[in-house]
């Protein structure tokens, strides 16, 4: 498998606009899980799904954010409008629970978000 | 889920085990503890997970106290590029939170 894709690696976007991040999960897996991380704030869960569904959004920070899953294989999460204060990077995640390794997660490589 | 404490840096010569302590005293009895890498730049890696017992896989062991508070990773040969963040994570449900982690640098 390909592992986790995310797309794109790279997105700089000018304050005010919108700004759409894609996922591909591993083929299979049932979670899925949309991470931000800057220096000030480390690593944070925004979102995370469960055959699609959306399970629990407490780390989205304000109404800008949103986050869709249509189906198995796609997700995307989208700001708008965007903010300087959005620049990070942006992992995607993914996971299977069998009963053994419940919490193990396979990350994709990130998408490094600039706004100005 | 239980709070984790990890030293902030640690350094370890090339070919020389790694020892990257987790203190977890506030764990419960159906909570794992899991261990995560980042490399610079790129997406954390899943290395070692345990409940109660000892582990070991091709990447570490986990060596997890009798009282469960604490445990340690342990990387038995280092190399340059095992240098990234180490997270230790103890959870019992669908999130991992992930806390400051500790920077190994691994030097020649």
């Amino acid at each position: 498998d390909a592992g986790v894709i995310q797309s794109p690696r790279h997105e700089v976007t000018e304050m005010g606009q919108e700004v759409t991040l894609r996922c591909k999960p591993i083929s299979g897996h049932d979670y899925l899980f949309w991470y931000r991380q800057t220096m000030m704030r480390g690593l944070e869960l925004l979102i995370y799904f469960n055959n699609n569904v959306p399970i629990d959004d407490s780390g989205m920070p304000e109404d800008r954010f949103s986050a869709k899953m249509p189906n198995a294989s796609f997700s995307t999460l989208k700001i708008q409008p965007s903010e300087p204060r959005d620049s990070a990077v942006y992992f995607c995640a993914s996971s299977l629970v069998p009963t053994r390794s419940p919490y193990e997660q396979y990350f994709g490589p990130g998408t490094r978000l600039t706004v100005t | 889920d239980a709070k984790t404490t990890q030293p902030p840096s640690m350094d370890c010569a090339e070919g020389r085990a790694a020892n990257l302590p987790c203190n977890h005293s506030t764990i419960s009895g159906n909570e794992y503890v899991y261990w995560y890498r980042q490399i610079h730049s790129q997406g954390p890696q899943y290395i070692i997970h345990g409940l109660k017992n000892n582990e070991t896989n091709e990447m570490a062991s986990l060596i997890i106290t009798e009282d469960r508070k604490s445990s340690t990773l342990i990387l038995p040969h280092a190399t340059l590029r095992d240098t990234a963040v180490y997270y230790c994570i103890v959870t019992y449900t669908d999130k991992l939170i992930f806390g400051t982690g500790t920077r190994l640098q691994v030097f020649p």
